[in-house]
């Protein structure tokens, strides 16, 4: 069945660069996805990729796609507080519908 | 991007007892999702929502325990029946973008059931 994995903690400085990563095993997804939960909020869409892109980028947000490997990253550069929260890695093997999500990344930034 | 609102926001509610949630779009969408986000855990889809007919749900969900409603293109209300404390958790409305690439969620309902 398809299976989405990531870490689950990751601690960064304020102002290094984040990376949060995730593989899946579904070979057929068609687009990978970031999403942000701040506490006590819903998800946040950051980025998607088509699964024919190895790496799309949007002001401080990278993310880098090797299907071979199945694996998925984000990076985020110059971390902020702000970016503390957790991230979710999803695909779809559908196009925007049946999505299968990671356990999810709690990304914590030390001042 | 479409803005979504849930009500309400958070409930306690009594064991037995039944919570319905709305979900409210700012724009005609085809397809609305249901999801549940069980204390520290992931999201779990629960039912995909279509306008006009009976809602699809996943393995492990069945209708008489989470009824769905979709009556019109911007709505749709989950009723968590029969409620027990294993139903605590965060539930989830999101929709279908309009290129139908991703989903957008709404902010979450927080149940805590005693």
């Amino acid at each position: 069945g398809e299976d989405v994995e990531q870490s689950l903690f990751l601690s960064v400085r304020e102002g290094d660069s984040s990376v949060i990563n995730c593989t899946y095993t579904d070979s057929s997804s068609t687009y990978l996805y970031w999403y942000k939960q701040e506490p006590g909020a819903g998800l946040q869409l950051l980025t998607y990729i088509f699964s024919n892109m190895d790496m799309k980028q949007d002001q401080r947000l990278t993310v880098l796609l090797n299907k071979k490997d199945k694996h998925l990253s984000l990076r985020i550069a110059d971390t902020q507080t702000g970016d503390s929260a957790i991230y979710f890695c999803a695909e779809s093997r559908n196009y925007g519908q049946n999505f299968v999500f990671g356990p999810g990344t709690r990304l914590s930034v030390l001042p | 991007s479409a803005v979504i609102s849930q009500k309400p926001s958070r409930d306690i509610c009594q064991r037995g007892t039944s919570l319905t949630i709305q979900c409210q779009v700012d724009s005609q969408v085809t397809m609305m999702f249901w999801y549940r986000q069980q204390p520290g855990q992931s999201l779990t889809l629960i039912a995909t929502a279509n306008q006009g007919s009976e809602a699809t749900y996943e393995s492990g969900f069945v209708i008489d325990k989470f009824p769905i409603s979709r009556p019109n293109l911007t709505f749709s209300t989950l009723t968590v029946s029969n409620m027990s404390p294993e139903d605590s958790s965060i539930y989830l409305c999101s929709v279908l973008g309009r290129g139908q690439e991703t989903q957008y969620f709404g902010p979450g309902t927080r149940l805590l059931v005693l």
